[in-house]
């Protein structure tokens, strides 16, 4: 069982709509989450990172922590066609980073 | 400019040979990592370092071995490279609380090994 878990998807949403990434982790030691989008082909960019259980918000993106139920969430409000991409969710514990394998989103106008 | 780079961008070699895979920083980081990406099994860590001075192995560091020839430059070599470390090959640089260790990556290398 891999560390962090995350549905490969293909998720699809219509423009427009809210998308839901989900993230579960295994290591309670984990200490702080990050969301990294990925477009094909290219390197991963950091999107949002958590560290506190409830909810950070940056613009169109709200990530969402549960340590009790260590699991870990980003949502995409108003979805872009340009939103699509691969998203990593990465757990750290003293400093070794560990991520899942992606969740692949597509976006449809 | 590219803040952090990575040589070659694609390189195909056969079995055996030895490789080296480079990657270089301006960002002034002490913090370098490498990892390679799979498919479905997205990023996993081969190697990182905090300093010139420090290595340490990450989560699948056989077969690879590292050289941190200063703060800007770090190098991962394959002795003898096997075709299962085909793979898309990151590099990337952090310093530390900014924020939690966020990590920045080069382009990749993508390695084929015939």
């Amino acid at each position: 069982q891999k560390e962090v878990e995350q549905n490969s998807g293909p998720l699809s949403v219509p423009e427009g709509a809210i998308a839901s990434l989900n993230c579960t982790y295994s290591d309670r030691g984990s200490q702080s989450f990050f969301w990294y989008r990925q477009y094909s082909g290219k390197s991963p960019e950091l999107i949002m990172f958590i560290y506190s259980n409830g909810d950070k918000e940056d613009g169109r993106f709200t990530a969402q922590l549960n340590k009790a139920s260590q699991y870990v969430s980003l949502l995409i409000r108003d979805s872009q066609p340009s939103d699509s991409a691969t998203y990593l969710c990465a757990g750290v514990r003293n400093n070794d980073m560990r991520f899942g394998a992606g969740t692949r989103l597509t976006v449809k106008p | 400019d590219a803040d952090v780079t990575q040589t070659p961008r694609n390189r195909i070699t056969k079995t055996g040979k030895r490789i080296m895979l480079e990657c270089s920083q301006t960002k002034g980081h002490d913090r370098m990592y490498w990892y390679r990406q799979d498919p479905g099994l997205g990023l996993r860590l081969i190697y990182y370092s905090f300093d010139v001075k420090d290595i340490n192995k990450g989560e699948i560091s056989d077969g690879y071995s590292v050289s941190r020839q200063a703060q800007a430059k770090f190098s991962l070599s394959l002795e003898s490279a096997i075709p299962n470390q085909t793979a898309l090959y990151f590099c990337a640089t952090s310093v530390p609380g900014r924020p939690r260790d966020e990590q920045f990556f080069g382009p990749g290398t993508r390695l084929t090994v015939l």
